[in-house]
C-alpha cells in the first residue's frame, strides 16, 4: 500500500538551532515529491517539487533533498517566523493517471 | 484577486441545512481539487476535476456534491451533514496534475 510518513510529529527548536524534518514514502512509480508550509487556519503554501533521487532545492533557510525512499527538509538557523506545519506529498503513478498522497505533517515551533 | 480564493471562510450549519462552498482559481490551471482537513490527520482528497470532468471521487458520502461549471470555478454543495463533517475544506488547483496551489480554506462547523 502506498504510504507517506512524516517525522517527527512535532519539533521544538531554539532560534538558530538547525534541524531536519523527514518524509519517508513507499509508493510504486514516484512522479514527484512536494513540500508545503501551512500556517494555522490557512491553506498550504507550496515550497518545492523534487522529481528524482539526488535532487536538491533551496529557498532562504530551507533546503529539500530527495533519495529513493525519503526526503528531508533542512532548516538552517530557523527564526520564529518559520514556525508552521510542514507537509510532504508524494505523487505516484497509478492505472489511468496519478494520485497524490499527503503525510500528516510536522509541526515546527521555533522559540526566540 | 490572485491565486485561489474560497468563500465563505467560515460556515456554521445545522444538520438539516443546505449550503455551498465556492472556489475560484485565477492561475489559468486545468485541474481543481477538494480536500478535507481534520485535526491531526493527513489531507483527505475528496474530488478531482480535470478540464471540468470529474476524474476522482474517493468514496465521499453523497451528502457532498461537487460541481465544476468551468475550469476556474468549483463548488461543493452540502446537505444533511453530520457533526463529524466539521473540518477545514480546502480547494486547490494545478496545471496538468503538477504541484497544487491551495486556497485559504473554509472552516465548517456542523451543529
Amino acid at each position: 500500500e502506498d504510504q507517506v510518513t512524516q517525522s517527527p510529529e512535532a519539533l521544538r527548536l531554539q532560534e538558530g538551532e538547525s534541524s531536519s524534518l523527514n518524509c519517508s514514502y513507499t509508493v510504486s512509480g514516484l512522479r514527484g515529491l512536494f513540500w508545503y508550509r501551512q500556517d494555522p487556519g490557512k491553506g498550504p503554501e507550496f515550497l518545492f517539487t523534487l522529481y528524482s533521487a539526488g535532487e536538491e532545492k533551496e529557498k532562504e533557510r530551507l533546503k529539500a533533498t530527495l533519495t529513493k525512499k525519503e526526503s528531508f527538509l533542512h532548516i538552517t538557523a530557523p527564526k520564529p517566523e518559520d514556525s508552521a506545519t510542514y507537509l510532504c506529498a508524494v505523487q505516484a503513478r497509478e492505472a489511468g493517471g496519478f494520485k497524490t498522497i499527503f503525510g500528516a505533517g510536522t509541526r515546527l515551533f521555533v522559540k526566540a | 484577486e490572485t491565486g485561489v480564493t474560497q468563500t465563505p471562510r467560515h460556515l456554521v450549519m445545522g444538520m438539516t441545512n443546505k449550503k455551498s462552498l465556492k472556489c475560484e482559481q485565477h492561475l489559468g490551471h486545468n485541474a481543481m481539487y477538494w480536500y478535507k482537513q481534520s485535526a491531526k490527520k493527513p489531507l483527505e482528497l475528496m474530488f478531482v476535476y480535470n478540464f471540468k470532468e470529474q476524474t476522482e471521487n474517493n468514496s465521499v458520502p453523497s451528502r457532498f456534491s461537487p460541481e465544476c461549471p468551468n475550469s476556474s470555478h468549483l463548488f461543493l454543495h452540502l446537505h444533511t451533514l453530520q457533526p463529524e463533517d466539521s473540518a477545514l475544506y480546502l480547494c486547490a488547483s494545478s496545471q496538468d496534475r503538477g504541484e497544487q496551489f491551495f486556497g485559504p480554506g473554509t472552516r465548517l462547523t456542523v451543529l
